[in-house]
């Protein structure tokens, strides 16, 4: 069946310093990718989505690319800020059954 | 405009009692998702609702809970009797089921769930 794979273990990093978050999934057809943040006490929101191969959703600073040839949907902010201190979870969804398939998520802590 | 509202928020209960969930999606939003979140995981799909019907509810454990949508509206996820590892959070989502949009599911802040 369809899944996402993220990296293992909590992301600590400093304010400005460069966050990557790698995604990685198996899917028959052409999915849908997603990428959503989930804030202390509130619920997912979506960050960013990418419907085909090689488009490139950003939002906040935020970018993933759609890689086909690598199954990957990597996320990126180049400057991190303490407010994006969250967990960020990635999923797929195939068109035609809108079941969303996420990865574990990875708790992000930014430090001033 | 107003977001998926669950309430409530927290609940605690003992093992063998039954607990309820409810969940109002965004308005004239057709589809209704419950999802199961344990610590640590990503969300599980429970059960999806286009309006008032299941469509998907392969995922659901029909032995202790079930789930209903009368009206095409509000939503309620009911667990009897609840068990030990039933403690989770409950995630209700919704989406307008149509057109460009209708993978982007939006989500309520959750009912964190404790069986003692």
């Amino acid at each position: 069946g369809d899944s996402v794979t993220q990296m293992e273990g909590p992301v600590t990093l400093s304010e400005e310093a460069f966050l990557t978050i790698n995604c990685t999934y198996t899917a028959t057809g052409y999915p849908s990718l997603f990428w959503y943040v989930q804030y202390p006490g509130e619920g997912l929101q979506l960050l960013l989505k990418a419907t085909k191969a090689d488009d490139k959703g950003s939002n906040k600073g935020f970018e993933a690319t759609y890689r086909k040839e690598t199954t990957s949907f990597h996320l990126e902010k180049g400057s991190v800020q303490v407010s994006d201190s969250a967990v960020y979870f990635c999923a797929l969804s195939n068109y035609g059954n809108n079941r969303l398939a996420f990865g574990k998520g990875n708790q992000v802590v930014v430090i001033p | 405009e107003a977001g998926v509202v669950q309430s409530p928020r927290y609940k605690i209960i003992e093992k063998k009692q039954p607990v309820a969930f409810w969940c109002n999606p965004i308005s004239g939003h057709n589809t209704l998702y419950w999802y199961l979140q344990n610590l640590g995981q990503g969300p599980e799909l429970l059960i999806r609702y286009e309006n008032e019907e299941a469509v998907d509810d392969s995922q659901l454990p029909k032995d202790r809970f079930s789930a209903e949508r009368l009206k095409g509206v509000d939503s309620t996820l009911k667990i009897q009797p609840a068990e030990l590892g039933d403690s989770a959070v409950y995630l209700c989502a919704s989406s307008t089921g149509q057109g460009a949009a209708k993978n982007i599911q939006y989500f309520g802040a959750g009912t964190r769930l404790s069986v003692l």
